[in-house]
């Protein structure tokens, strides 16, 4: 299958900064890319649809100035938790789709995130 | 009404039993079908795609389809206690917004 990297894998931050994760295809390129949020024991939640060179596409009831993305490659997304708090401490996965509209999505290993 | 359902368990099986994990699904015109495992902490693992109706297997999955029932199912079988994870049925209705996933349902195989 095809593979997803993100990085970092764990962020431990102070409230009221920012952290940067990063997710790369690593051998396809995604033209679209999407954005998760995993808290404990609950399933995953669509964030945001992430398209190179154009905005993304935010999920209702999450903020677009407060999860900043960028998509300005073809391999590279990156997702930015801006003036970050507790209640932002989730696990944060990305994932691509390498064959199509209707192809299977692969997913970055995870980040972490924990705002102290 | 979800538009992906799953049972959330736990669904427990003795090890070298068959698991059997279902899911159903609102949107008639649902194109492709897939398993992703997750381990707990882990992102989700892609196991099985479906695209058509029937049967497919790979090794000890066997994933199953009916369109007309709107229903997707996997059969884990020869259980090991390695398959203990959260499965995750997504359904893709076409088009790059349109993967929904159910929410899981938590399989643990007792050794």
């Amino acid at each position: 299958g095809a593979v997803v990297s993100q990085h970092p894998s764990r962020v431990i931050c102070k409230s009221g900064t920012s952290v940067k994760i990063e997710c790369r295809s690593l051998d396809f390129q995604a033209t679209t890319m999407f954005w998760y949020r995993q808290f404990p024991k609950q399933s995953l939640m669509l964030m945001a649809t992430s398209n190179e060179g154009s905005k993304a596409t935010y999920e209702q009831g999450v903020e677009k100035d407060k999860f900043l993305i960028n998509h300005a490659s073809l391999t590279l997304s990156t997702l930015t938790v801006t003036s970050a708090h507790p209640e932002d401490s989730s696990f944060y996965i990305c994932s691509a789709n390498s064959q199509g509209a209707t192809g299977e999505l692969f997913f970055g290993e995870g980040s972490r995130l924990t705002v102290l | 009404q979800k538009e992906v359902e799953q049972n959330s368990g736990p669904l427990s099986v003795p090890e070298g039993a068959i698991a059997s994990l279902n899911c159903t699904y609102s949107d008639r015109v649902s194109q492709s079908f897939f398993w992703y495992r997750q381990y707990s902490g882990k992102s989700p693992e892609l196991i099985m795609s479906i695209y058509s109706n029937g049967d497919k297997e790979d090794g000890r999955f066997t994933a199953q389809l009916n369109k007309a029932s709107q229903y997707v199912s996997l059969l884990i079988r020869d259980s090991q206690p390695s398959d203990s994870a959260t499965y995750l049925c997504a359904v893709n209705s076409g088009g790059y917004q349109k993967v929904t996933f159910g929410t899981g349902t938590k399989l643990q195989v007792i050794p």
